[in-house]
């Protein structure tokens, strides 16, 4: 149980477009999913929360406008990159913490993003 | 956000050895878990503690959620080549995670 999935695993995209990311919570239902960023060889860093019905909370120096987060259903989040750069270039995971279990979050695959 | 205390950095041991790791915070958890994370994967939960003084197995592996609160370990016995990999603390008070640099394990046969 408790699974949690990525899509697309790994995304190549011009300078200037916008990619989407989403997170799907398999077998249980997320109220709250989170969404991090990984450069390499370090910690996981959070961008944002993502709240089901509501807006996303933002991490301090998080552009809101640029990285998009909707959380339409109890099982989806999604995180749009906007007018992608270079330097978003990296590797974005999401996290769900099950509605009805302990406090606990379960990680997706993450998604690995390079912008050319 | 803020890191907690997770030492060592990293360790090299051989094949069969036990490893061990802590995690130290100068702020109250009321839930700490352990997760492993492969390259290019996301982190895998390996144990989760809810109480003060929980001492949880996982097959090879078993974690404690210290009395203060303020720390956890994680041990591994035996270890095998697949324990390869970075392995994370996070503590959690029904909020946002706050985890551990990583500890990088390396398995020699």
């Amino acid at each position: 149980g408790a699974v949690v999935s990525q899509h697309p695993s790994r995304v190549i995209c011009k300078s200037g477009t916008s990619v989407k990311i989403e997170c799907r919570s398999l077998d249980f239902q997320a109220t709250t999913m989170f969404w991090y960023r990984q450069f390499p060889k370090q910690s996981l860093m959070l961008m944002a929360t993502s709240n089901e019905g509501s807006k996303a909370t933002y991490e301090q120096g998080v552009e809101k406008d640029k990285f998009l987060i909707n959380h339409a259903s109890l099982t989806l989040s999604t995180l749009t990159v906007t007018s992608a750069h270079p330097e978003d270039s990296s590797f974005y995971i999401c996290s769900a913490r099950d509605s009805s279990g302990p406090d606990t979050q379960y990680f997706g695959p993450g998604t690995r993003l390079t912008v050319l | 956000g803020q890191q907690l205390n997770q030492s060592p950095q990293s360790m090299f041991i051989q094949e069969g050895e036990d490893v061990s790791m802590n995690c130290t915070s100068s702020s109250i958890f009321n839930t700490w878990l352990w997760y492993k994370q492969d390259p290019g994967e996301g982190p895998v939960l390996l144990i989760a503690l809810y109480k003060a003084g929980e001492l949880t197995s996982n097959g090879r592996l078993t974690a404690q959620f210290g009395i203060t609160r303020k720390d956890s370990f994680l041990n591994i016995s035996a270890s095998i080549p697949s324990d390869v990999g970075i392995y994370f603390c996070a503590g959690s008070s029904w909020g946002k995670l706050q985890f551990g640099a990583g500890t990088q394990v390396v398995v020699t046969p």
